[in-house]
């Protein structure tokens, strides 16, 4: 069965620091993988995904997702981390069948400190 | 142009009642597909609609049914609510034509809270 694992429940950093959030997937077949991000009561919005090309993928709000197959991994990162970018972050992956089902992890609290 | 919007945004009911959700999907979209996310949780997957048929269900029983319509907004219904039921029911609209490669919108979500 597919899956993602996200292994930290909340990140913190400073304010211009790099930041880092894990996901790493298990998967039948090639990955279609997604980040999304949630703000306080508020629906989750799109940032960035892999389908297949190039293994660093650029998205939304300068956030970019490295693709590691050896690793199985997909984390999230941003050169400069600002305070708005406090959020809840969601690693997904695509089920298989060609579906739109897609398996969430348990998300990251992401904190960033001024 | 509207993103996806969902109604209501807050909601409170006691156990044994019914809950009738609804949605409207981004504009061009035409497949739509609810979450529900519990406190703490990743949205997990109740079933998506196209057609103004269920395509495919995720592991919920059948207290929970859906309807799509033909302007493709579709309605959630919970019946005999149970507490464990209080979440956050999500849902997200695609285009059928984007389906190898397309992302979820996502609307704001309704608040159920179940005494």
């Amino acid at each position: 069965a597919q899956s993602v694992a996200q292994p930290e429940d909340q990140v913190n950093v400073a304010e211009g620091n790099p930041l880092t959030v894990k996901c790493t997937y298990s998967v039948s077949g090639n990955p279609y993988l997604f980040w999304y991000v949630q703000y306080p009561n508020r629906g989750l919005q799109f940032l960035l995904k892999y389908i297949t090309g190039d293994n660093l993928v650029k998205g939304s709000y300068g956030f970019e997702a490295e693709f590691n197959k050896s690793q199985t991994s997909f984390h999230l990162k941003k050169p400069s981390a600002l305070v708005s970018d406090s959020a809840l972050y969601f690693c997904a992956v695509r089920d298989i069948g060609g579906t739109y089902k897609y398996i969430f992890g348990t998300g990251t609290r992401l904190k960033v400190l001024a | 142009d509207a993103g996806v919007t969902q109604s209501p945004t807050h909601l409170i009911k006691t156990r044994g009642q019914q809950v009738t959700l609804r949605c409207s999907p981004k504009s061009g979209h035409d497949t739509v597909s609810w979450y529900q996310q519990a406190l703490g949780q990743g949205p997990q997957f109740i079933f998506q609609y196209y057609e103004e048929e269920e395509r495919q269900r995720g592991n919920f029983p059948d207290r929970f049914s859906g309807h799509q319509f033909p302007n493709y907004s579709s309605e959630l219904n919970v019946n005999a609510l149970l507490l464990g039921d209080s979440a956050l029911y999500l849902c997200a609209s695609s285009p059928r034509t984007g389906l190898n490669t397309g992302e979820l919108f996502f609307g704001e979500g309704s608040r159920l809270t179940v005494l």
